[in-house]
C-alpha cells in the first residue's frame, strides 16, 4: 500500500532553517510529482510548491521563492523539503502528498511539526 | 485567512446528514471542476474523500458525495456514524498564481 512517512518534530531558533523528509513506499516514485503544504496554527493549508522526483524540477509558490528548496533522491525513494531563514510565521504542520496526476492528491504524509521559537 | 471559505465546524447526530460548504472564486472553485475533499483526524495523515467535484475513489464510502454550484462547492455525508468525527478540508486547482488552494478546514462533531 502507498505510504508517506514524514521525519519527526523540529524545534528551530529564528533565521535557522529546517529540512523536512518525506519517505515514500507502495508506488513508483519518480512517476509522481510530491507537493509540500503546510498548516500553521489556526490557518488553513498552504501550498508550497512541488518537486518531479524524476529529474529533480521544481516548482515553487511565490511566497516562499528564495527561501525554499524541495529535493528528492530517488535511490530511497524521499522527498525533501528544506525552508531557510526562518521565522515565528514559519510555525507549522508541513505536509508532503502525492500528486495524483489528475489535479488531486491521493496520498498524504502524517505532517511535521515545525515550531521557530527563540 | 484561507483562500476557500469553508464553515467553522458543523455537527450532526448519528444517521442524520450533513453538508460542508466551501467557497472560492471564478479562478478556482467556479472555474475548474478539479475540487477535491479531504478527511482529517489530527495527528494522521489526511484521507482523499472527494476528486474531480463529486469522483469517490475506490474505498470510500458512498455516504459521502460532492457537487458544485458556481463558486461554490459542498461536501455531503449522509447516515452519520462516530467514524465521521473529523476535520474536513476542501482543495481547488487555481489559476491566480499559485497552483492549488485550500479551505480552512471544518471540524465535523458527531453528537
Amino acid at each position: 500500500q502507498v505510504q508517506l512517512v514524514q521525519s519527526g518534530a523540529e524545534v528551530r531558533k529564528p533565521g535557522a532553517s529546517v529540512k523536512v523528509s518525506c519517505k515514500t513506499s507502495g508506488y513508483t516514485f519518480t512517476g509522481y510529482f510530491i507537493h509540500w503544504v503546510r498548516q500553521a496554527p489556526g490557518q488553513g493549508l498552504e501550498w508550497m510548491g512541488w518537486i518531479s522526483p524524476s529529474g529533480g524540477a521544481t516548482k515553487y509558490a511565490q511566497k516562499f521563492q528564495g527561501r525554499v528548496t524541495m529535493t528528492s533522491d530517488t535511490s530511497i525513494n524521499t522527498a525533501y523539503m528544506e525552508l531557510s531563514r526562518l521565522t515565528s510565521d514559519d510555525t507549522a504542520v508541513y505536509y508532503c502528498a502525492k500528486y495524483s496526476g489528475s489535479l488531486y492528491f491521493d496520498y498524504w504524509g502524517q505532517g511535521t511539526l515545525v515550531t521557530v521559537s527563540s | 485567512q484561507s483562500a476557500l471559505t469553508q464553515p467553522a465546524s458543523v455537527s450532526g447526530s448519528p444517521g442524520q446528514s450533513i453538508t460542508i460548504s466551501c467557497t472560492g472564486a471564478s479562478s478556482d472553485v467556479g472555474g475548474y471542476n478539479y475540487v477535491s475533499w479531504y478527511q482529517h483526524h489530527p495527528g494522521k495523515a489526511p484521507k482523499l474523500m472527494i476528486y474531480d467535484v463529486s469522483r469517490r475513489p475506490s474505498g470510500v464510502s458512498d455516504r459521502f458525495s460532492g457537487s458544485k454550484s458556481g463558486n461554490t462547492a459542498s461536501l455531503t455525508i449522509s447516515g452519520l456514524q462516530a467514524e465521521d468525527e473529523a476535520d474536513y478540508f476542501c482543495s481547488s486547482y487555481t489559476s491566480n498564481g499559485l497552483d492549488w488552494v485550500f479551505g480552512g478546514g471544518t471540524k465535523l462533531t458527531v453528537l
